[in-house]
């Protein structure tokens, strides 16, 4: 099947920070790659929908300042974890689609982020 | 809203069958019923994907009654290894909604 990478696995800073992840499609174009957040023990939630060269569409509650996306490339979708705090921490996981079979998306191993 | 329901968690033992049902009373005309599977710190991944009556590939099969309000995954001899979080979506859409899922606890 395709294949979706991330980048880093998993990362610690300090609070005040920022952070980026990175969400690679390394077999496939992705014209719409998706970001979620899932905490311990919970179901992943939907942060927001990335469309290439064009404004991410975030999901209500979710502050689009806080976490810049930017999908530059078919290839490529970045989430920025701007001025990250102690509850930011987190599991962060993109998922991007490839066509094909309806409604199946593929997912990226997750990011680890753990906020000092 | 949740759009789908099912049972919060199962434990089965080794070299058993594994039915887990998923409640969609709602299904619109269009959607798909779709099921993924998650392990710990790792992404979820696609197992099967279904319309109507009954899908098998070479994990699972998914069935599903023709009024379509329901379907259940069907784990073959399931192992160890099958211990993880199953979801059931429904929907066309690009956009996935994930609902609680159901954490399946394989016993040796």
């Amino acid at each position: 099947g395709a294949v979706v990478s991330q980048h880093p696995s998993r990362v610690i800073c300090k609070s005040g920070t920022s952070v980026k992840i990175e969400c690679r499609s390394l077999d496939f174009q992705a014209t719409t790659m998706f970001w979620y957040r899932q905490f311990p023990k919970q179901s992943l939630m939907l942060m927001a929908t990335s469309n290439e060269g064009s404004k991410a569409t975030y999901e209500q509650g979710v502050e689009k300042d806080k976490f810049l996306i930017n999908h530059a490339s078919l290839t490529l979708s970045t989430l920025t974890v701007t001025s990250a705090h102690p509850e930011d921490s987190s599991f962060y996981i993109c998922s991007a689609r490839a066509g094909g079979r309806v409604y199946e998306q593929f997912f990226g191993p997750g990011t680890r982020l753990t906020v000092l | 809203l949740a759009k789908t329901t099912q049972p919060i968690s199962m434990d089965s033992y080794e070299g058993q069958e594994v039915n887990i049902t998923c409640s969609h009373n709602n299904i619109a005309t269009n959607d798909y019923i779709t099921w993924y599977q998650q392990f710990p710190s790792q992404g979820p991944r696609f197992i099967i994907q279904g319309y109507k009556t009954k899908v098998t590939n070479e994990v699972a099969s998914l069935f599903i009654p023709a009024d379509r309000k329901s379907s259940t995954l069907s784990l073959p001899r399931v192992s160890l290894s099958d211990t993880a979080v199953y979801y059931c979506l429904r929907g066309r859409d690009d956009k996935i909604i994930f609902g609680k899922g159901t954490r399946l606890h394989i016993l040796p």
